[in-house]
Parts: C-alpha cells; sequence; structure tokens
C-alpha cells in the first residue's frame, strides 16, 4: 500500500529562521508526484511546492524547497527566512499517475512561526 | 472563475439525519475528489471522478455515502442516516488534465452530527 508519513505533529521556530519539515513515503511505482500543501487555519489548502519523481533536480519555490531523496523515500520541505504567515498545517501528498490519480496525504505537520 | 466552490460552509444535523453537500469545481476542471478531514489528522481520500465517471470509493465510503457528478461538473456527497461519527470536514477538490499533477481544493463543508 502506499503511504505518506511525517513525523512531526508540530514545530515551532522563530520569525527569519529555516525550518525543515519531514516526509517519509512507500511505493513500488517509478513514477510519481509528491507535493506540499499548506493548510493555514480555517483557510484552503493550497499548493505549496511540488516534485515530479523523474526528475533528480530539487524542486524550489522562492522562500520554499525540498530535498528529494529517491532511493530513501524521502521528501523534505525547507522554509527559508520563515514568516508568521508560514504558520499553518503542512501536508506532504503522493500521487502515482501510473495506477490512480488518488492523493495520499500525510496526517501533517502543525507549524508555529513564532515572533 | 474564483476556484472551487463548497456548499455549505457548516452544517449542523440531528444524527439520523440526511445531508448533501455541493462542490463546484473550476471550471474544466475534469477531475474532482472528495476527502474528509478530521481534527488534526490529514485528509482521507473518499472517492474522485473522471468527468461524470465515478473511478474509486474508499472503504472508507460506507453504503450511507454517495456521491454523484452528473454532468461532469458540479458534484454532490449525500450522507445518509448520519452519525456522529461522520462529523468532519469534507474537503472538494478538483484537477485539469489527464495527469493530475495539482489539485485545488475548495474550503470545506463542516459537518457536526448532534
Amino acid at each position: 500500500a502506499q503511504t505518506v508519513t511525517q513525523s512531526q505533529p508540530e514545530m515551532s521556530v522563530q520569525e527569519a529562521e529555516t525550518v525543515t519539515l519531514s516526509c517519509t513515503y512507500d511505493t513500488s511505482e517509478n513514477n510519481y508526484y509528491l507535493f506540499w500543501y499548506k493548510q493555514p487555519p480555517s483557510r484552503q489548502m493550497i499548493l505549496v511546492i511540488r516534485q515530479e519523481a523523474y526528475k533528480q533536480q530539487n524542486a524550489t519555490e522562492n522562500r520554499f524547497s525540498v530535498n528529494f531523496q529517491k532511493a530513501a523515500k524521502s521528501f523534505s520541505l525547507k522554509i527559508s527566512d520563515s514568516q508568521l504567515g508560514d504558520t499553518a498545517m503542512y501536508f506532504c501528498a503522493f500521487i502515482d499517475n501510473s495506477r490512480d490519480d488518488k492523493i495520499i496525504f500525510g496526517k501533517g505537520t502543525r507549524l508555529h512561526i513564532l515572533p | 472563475d474564483t476556484g472551487v466552490s463548497q456548499n455549505p460552509r457548516h452544517k449542523i444535523t440531528k444524527r439520523g439525519q440526511n445531508v448533501t453537500f455541493r462542490c463546484d469545481p473550476i471550471s474544466e476542471h475534469n477531475r474532482l475528489y472528495w476527502y474528509r478531514q478530521t481534527l488534526g489528522q490529514g485528509p482521507e481520500f473518499l472517492t474522485y471522478f473522471q468527468n461524470e465517471a465515478q473511478l474509486e470509493k474508499s472503504r472508507l465510503l460506507s453504503d450511507r455515502f454517495s456521491a454523484e457528478r452528473p454532468k461532469g461538473s458540479f458534484s454532490t456527497l449525500e450522507i445518509q442516516r448520519t452519525e456522529q461519527g461522520d462529523s468532519a470536514m469534507y474537503l472538494c477538490a478538483s484537477s485539469a488534465g489527464l495527469v493530475s499533477t495539482e489539485a485545488f481544493f475548495g474550503q470545506g463543508t463542516r459537518l457536526t452530527v448532534v
């Protein structure tokens, strides 16, 4: 079964610091996509960043970057220069297009950015 | 088009009643997903559609749950004979194209069964 594991239920960092959120996943497939979604309090989920498994280069989006280790099935999210608006639940997610397009989510990491 | 729209935003119902939620996806998005999210947890997959065809249903979706997307546009999720355990946020998401690389989520419908 395909699973996504986020081992950090909750984290807190000071504003302007860098923080890394961990994610591991399990699949026997070779072609898939990985995502980090952000869910601010009482607001809808939005995509932060995505990574295609066939691409070796780590994806970056402004202050957000990933460390994709395919062999280790690891997909961590780094937030640089953290801002108060980064406070949210962060979900790691996986989709395997060769089997179905069902998006599998981890249980999330609640991130608090402290002023 | 302002995104995925879900109605109602909140629903309080008595145990045993039926409820129906609606999701309007982004125009021309052919894929539509339903998820359930309980407090502090990640979204759990319920079902999804490719146009009007329902492609998969989760084991979480008991016989009391049914979803439709009759014309390949909006979708409804109905829960019959609601139970307290059905209390959750129900999320809808849509995506475009045959290869789903990004899903856009609605704000969800929060169901409380009393």
